[in-house]
């Protein structure tokens, strides 16, 4: 089934312990991005990557890091968590950066205290 | 900068009404227009995409209109349903591959 994963579903975690969100998407798609949703925000893309290797910064993308060393995962990865970090967050894939359907993980809600 | 808005930002109608859910956008060069579905605490659903030299995309019971010149789409929801209850949210497709999104429609349908 295609399909776009994160891991975890849930997590809680304290501030200032680092942690990493997996993605990943098994259509061999190029383009993977990163969104936080927050109540009255809407949904913000935080970073997105074009292809392997290839990372670029979204709207929101201070306080995060991202990689792409293999084209299905994009790891998002919170070095030092704060409190304004939590939030939900979803990742996305789509074939291209142009004219494609993009595809949802299904979400990571992250609470730090 | 391109910002999306949708109105209203909830709605509550009886079972059965046919309805409009309005998105606008501020800038008209765009790749597509999608709209979604979110049900609550869980994923989005894409529910149709428009490309930016069509017109509408039809699914079903819902249709999309874009009229990118005046920076505008609409979702038509007929006959609805209980089942549709959920938020919708449009989105258009910018150079960088990013999605910029409204922030919603709250939908209920009351049986």
């Amino acid at each position: 089934e295609a399909q776009v994963t994160q891991n975890p579903r849930y997590l809680i975690t304290v501030t200032g312990k680092k942690l990493t969100v997996t993605c990943s998407q098994n259509m061999n798609h190029e383009y993977m991005s990163w969104y936080r949703q927050d109540p009255g925000l809407g949904l913000r893309q935080i970073y997105y990557s074009m292809n392997v290797e290839v990372t670029d910064k979204g709207d929101v993308p201070e306080g995060y890091k991202v990689s792409r060393k293999e084209k299905r995962n994009f790891p998002l990865i919170l070095e030092s968590p704060s409190p304004n970090q939590t939030s939900l967050y979803f990742c996305a894939s789509s074939p291209t950066s142009g004219r494609d359907t993009q595809y949802f993980g299904p979400g990571t809600r992250l609470t730090v205290l | 900068k391109q910002e999306v808005t949708q109105i209203p930002a909830a709605l509550s109608v009886p079972e059965g009404e046919n309805l409009v859910l309005n998105c606008s956008f501020t800038d008209s060069a765009i790749y597509n227009l999608q709209w979604f579905r979110q049900d609550p605490g869980k994923g989005l659903t894409s529910l149709l995409l428009i490309q930016s030299s069509q017109r509408e995309q039809t699914s079903g019971r819902l249709n999309a209109s874009l009229d990118k010149s005046s920076g505008r789409s609409t979702l038509y929801i007929a006959a609805s349903q209980p089942g549709d209850s959920a938020t919708y949210l449009c989105a258009v497709r910018g150079s960088q591959g990013n999605l910029i999104f409204g922030k919603g429609t709250k939908l209920s349908v009351k049986p």
